[in-house]
């Protein structure tokens, strides 16, 4: 079963600094994998999709990697912004078109 | 505007009650998907359906039911048999095949 884990649970930091969160998957049989965001109270906003053929994306100030032999991903955003405070979360797809989360990491950006 | 629509925002469910929780989209979607989420935690699916009128038992299917009579509709029943169903609950949707996935606004049940 696959099982995802976003370490660390919480982060902060000033602003301008770059972000970078990790999500790890213990299944590298994946066949993408999914970053998003969400606000309290709120639904997810899909951020960036990676394709298992594929080693990165980017969009803006997001770049997510993919290292499906190590079973990592991660997500690096630039020039953190007190908008950026959010939770991340990431999410792999492996076989029955099912979607696995980790955890989240709630991110606090300081002005 | 494209998208999916959960409705009502907050519900508030006496003991013993069933109820249901709607999930609208207009995507021309053909999987959605149920998900529940405590407090601090990821999503748990519930229940997801990959064509009208099929849908599969997901991780916590327990004390749950759905239906899906239509493309743009896949409705969850929170039964009594659901001993703890104080959560948030999002419902999403994508194209088949390992597209991106969209989600709703969620749904905050309560037990009170």
């Amino acid at each position: 079963k696959q099982e995802v884990t976003q370490i660390p649970a919480a982060l902060s930091v000033p602003e301008g600094e770059n972000l970078v969160l990790n999500c790890s998957f213990t299944d590298s049989a994946i066949y993408n994998l999914q970053w998003f965001r969400q606000d309290p109270g709120k639904g997810l906003t899909s951020l960036l999709l990676i394709q298992s053929s594929q080693r990165e994306q980017t969009s803006g100030r997001l770049n997510a990697s993919l290292d499906k032999s190590s079973g990592r991903s991660t997500l690096y955003i630039a020039a953190s912004q007190p908008g950026d405070s959010a939770t991340y979360l990431c999410a792999s797809e492996a076989a029955g078109n099912k979607l696995t989360f980790g955890g989240g990491t709630r991110v606090l950006v300081k002005p | 505007d494209g998208g999916i629509t959960q409705s009502p925002k907050y519900l508030f469910r006496k003991e013993g009650q069933n109820v249901t929780l709607s999930c609208e989209q207009n995507l021309n979607h053909d999987a959605m998907y149920w998900y529940r989420q405590d407090p601090g935690q990821g999503l748990r699916l519930i229940y997801y359906s990959q064509i009208v009128n099929d849908f599969q038992k997901g991780d916590i299917a327990e004390g749950y039911s759905v239906s899906r009579e239509k493309k743009e509709s896949f409705p969850l029943t929170v039964t009594s048999a659901q001993k703890n169903p104080t959560a948030f609950y999002l419902c999403a949707s994508r194209v088949q095949g390992g597209a991106e996935a969209f989600f709703g606004q969620g749904t905050r049940l309560t037990v009170v």
